[in-house]
């Protein structure tokens, strides 16, 4: 069964504006990964934030985690056509040994 | 390193064939994980190997699919015999050692098409 759910499904934006996408998940973690799918590739790792942390950057992107809500934002900001792609969250499965992924934001960026 | 490899890129077969997707690992990594995608189901994770071992395959659909690690280079999932359904796009994915800390990374996946 799937832990994180992301919010919204699809998502168009103009090149230029910011992009957030949310995902919920149900129990409790260790941390949180996001990925990014270009069409036809596979999933590439973007960031990872560990449960202790509220909030972490790398680059333009800015991801916050909230685990009395269980909830992690991520934020693209100054988007620009290349970051046309899927977003999946992901969080380890009880044993701590796999992820689990959701089911994707799509993110199209026009210019 | 060339980063984790899989083949073929696509397969096409017809139903009741018997398919074979292969994944070479990126060197060093000592886990290796398979899932599935589709537009319905999204991203599954069908089994997974630590150290060239099986560990949860609960992902694994029906008993038509086997997954092999023989030596810590290679991994093959079998589809026998295919049915329509299992039309999806399969990744491979591995992952170095840190347990669920670690990033994990994909190879491009095979698009299989049952007909």
């Amino acid at each position: 069964s799937q832990q994180g759910e992301e919010d919204p499904q699809a998502l168009s934006i103009q090149e230029g504006e910011n992009a957030t996408m949310n995902c919920s998940y149900k129990t409790s973690i260790n941390n949180l990964q996001w990925y990014r799918q270009n069409s036809g590739r596979g999933l590439v790792h973007l960031i990872l934030i560990r449960s202790n942390e509220r909030e972490k950057h790398s680059g333009r992107l800015r991801v916050t985690l909230d685990t009395s809500k269980k909830s992690s934002s991520l934020l693209i900001t100054a988007s620009r056509a290349a970051d046309t792609a899927s977003y999946f969250c992901a969080t380890a499965n009880q044993a701590g040994t796999a992820l689990i992924f959701g089911k994707g934001t799509t993110l199209s960026v026009s210019s | 390193d060339a980063g984790v490899i899989q083949s073929p890129r696509h397969e096409v077969t017809e139903m009741g064939q018997e398919v074979t997707l292969r994944c070479k690992p990126i060197s060093g990594h000592d886990y290796l994980f398979w899932y599935r995608q589709t537009m319905m189901r999204g991203l599954e994770l069908l089994i997974y190997f630590n150290n060239n071992v099986p560990i949860d395959d609960s992902g694994m659909p029906e008993d038509r699919f086997s997954a092999k690690m023989p030596n810590a280079s290679f991994s093959t999932l079998k589809i026998q015999p295919s049915e329509p359904r299992d039309s999806a796009v399969y990744f491979c994915a591995s992952r170095g050692r840190g347990g669920a800390y670690n990033e994990q990374f994909f190879g491009p996946g095979t698009r299989l098409t049952v007909l």
